[in-house]
């Protein structure tokens, strides 16, 4: 089963407004990558998180690992058409190299 | 560079047919997994191998289900007999190492196969 819980599962969004999804575990996490999934499509990397209250940005998407390195957050600011797919987070514990994914958060865009 | 190659893409079988597919990774990746995805759920691991050697299938049914990876490269995963509940996406990754300490390479994932069983 998943160990990483990711909400909400669905997140329908204005175009051109923010919003932010969140990613938590009950668990200490080593490391936490993001990935997107364009509907039919398979899932892409976004950005690896490692150090404890690291932040890093990609243009509009601002990623966010917790201080206690158990929740994550992705933030998109001025949402796009471009930005419609499921974004998952994927937890790594300590001393294990098994990647845990979480269930997504599908997002819609109004136009 | 060519990315993480899949056939087929889809799948439709009856149950209890066998069912294979076939990974072909990127060049140079050394790590290649194999991913189970449900309808509405993301990826959940069945078999991580490093070279040709699985060091991770805690999670593959192995009851009816069967992977290889014999030169290192290339990775079939096997289906026998299909259960109804088999029906889904199966993705195979692949990562230039898994690396250690805090930070592991990002997985590339292949387009999946669709598997459907009737």
């Amino acid at each position: 089963g998943q160990q990483v819980m990711q909400i909400p599962q669905y997140q329908h969004v204005q175009e051109g407004e923010d919003f932010t999804t969140y990613c938590n575990s009950s668990t200490t996490l080593s490391n936490i990558q993001w990935y997107k999934q364009r509907p039919g499509g398979h899932p892409v990397f976004l950005i690896q998180l490692v150090k404890s209250g690291e932040v890093k940005k990609q243009k509009r998407l601002t990623f966010q690992f917790g201080e206690a390195k158990k929740n994550s957050s992705l933030h998109i600011t001025a949402t796009q058409t471009t930005d419609v797919g499921t974004y998952f987070c994927a937890g790594r514990r300590a001393n294990d190299y098994k990647l845990s994914f979480g269930a997504g958060t599908t997002v819609t865009v109004r136009a | 560079e060519a990315g993480v190659v899949q056939s087929p893409r889809y799948k439709i079988i009856e149950k209890k047919q066998p069912v294979a597919f076939w990974c072909n990774p990127i060049s140079g990746h050394n790590t290649l997994y194999w991913y189970l995805q449900n309808l509405g759920q993301g990826p959940e691991l069945l078999i991580r191998y490093e070279n040709e050697e699985a060091v991770d299938d805690s999670q593959l049914p192995k009851d009816r289900f069967s992977a290889e990876r014999l030169k290192g490269v290339d990775s079939t995963l096997k289906i026998q007999p299909a259960e109804l509940g088999d029906s889904a996406v199966y993705l195979c990754a692949s990562s230039s190492g898994s690396g250690q300490g805090g930070g592991y390479n990002e997985q590339f994932f292949g387009p999946g196969t669709r598997l459907t069983v009737l």
